[in-house]
């Protein structure tokens, strides 16, 4: 247990619908991310939230929609995916992301996958 | 482009001999190092970190070295237990304009064998 809770843990989808990955953390943390594993591929960093206002996006196509309405919650609003958008999502947090000190401990939840049809 | 790179996509290892994770980094900037652990379908969980003032960060079974002039960090396991079965991810931290980045590797899967 990481304090990280994403939900669900499984998603299947076609390609019209409208869905939304879930995460909250419970650790205190100023900032929330979302990672996308494809596989054989590295961790890549989507989007970041610090203290609710995004900081990052990271030339993540429109059809991934974040929000996050308070530091300890954070969505994924997916909507008209490709197959090719199949893969784990990974939410995490880290107690400050603007912070300053190096090393900041991102802790990672268990990840969503999702599979689009 | 990638700046952090895990060259062995697999290591198998026997049960109580030393197991040794590589990752190479191509970029000066990065100031803190990573390895996370993941279990198949769990999150990646932190294991050790190192700075980059340090050559090296020991937490019981597990130590980080970190070679700054080759660009080159290793994660030594020693003892290595069944339980260490899973892949291994090497991360590397930056502040890019005020904020923090975190590079990932593409993992390594080490086995245990019994």
């Amino acid at each position: 247990e990481t304090g990280v809770t994403q939900t669900p843990r499984h998603l299947v989808m076609g390609m019209t619908n409208k869905k939304s990955l879930k995460c909250e953390q419970h650790l205190g943390h100023n900032a929330m991310y979302w990672y996308k594993q494809s596989a054989k591929k590295p961790l890549e960093l989507m989007f970041v939230y610090n203290f609710k206002e995004q900081t990052e996006n990271n030339s993540v196509p429109s059809r991934f929609s974040p929000e996050c309405p308070n530091s300890s919650h954070l969505f994924l609003h997916l909507h008209t995916l490709q197959p090719e958008d199949s893969a784990l999502y990974l939410c995490a947090s880290s107690q400050d992301y603007w912070g300053s000190t190096s090393g900041n401990t991102i802790y990672f939840g268990e990840g969503s996958w999702l599979t689009v049809v | 482009d990638q700046q952090v790179k895990q060259n062995s996509p697999s290591l198998s290892v026997q049960e109580g001999r030393i197991s040794i994770l590589n990752c190479d980094y191509t970029n000066s900037m990065f100031d803190y190092f990573l390895w996370y652990k993941k279990y198949p379908a769990e999150g990646p969980t932190f294991l050790i970190s190192i700075s980059s003032i340090k050559d090296k960060n020991e937490d019981g079974r597990f130590t980080v070295f970190l070679n700054k002039s080759a660009k080159h960090l290793s994660l030594h396991i020693v003892p290595s237990q069944p339980g260490d079965s899973a892949v291994y991810f090497c991360a590397a931290s930056s502040y890019v304009q005020g904020a923090q980045k975190l590079v990932f590797g593409q993992g390594t899967r080490l086995t245990i064998n019994p």
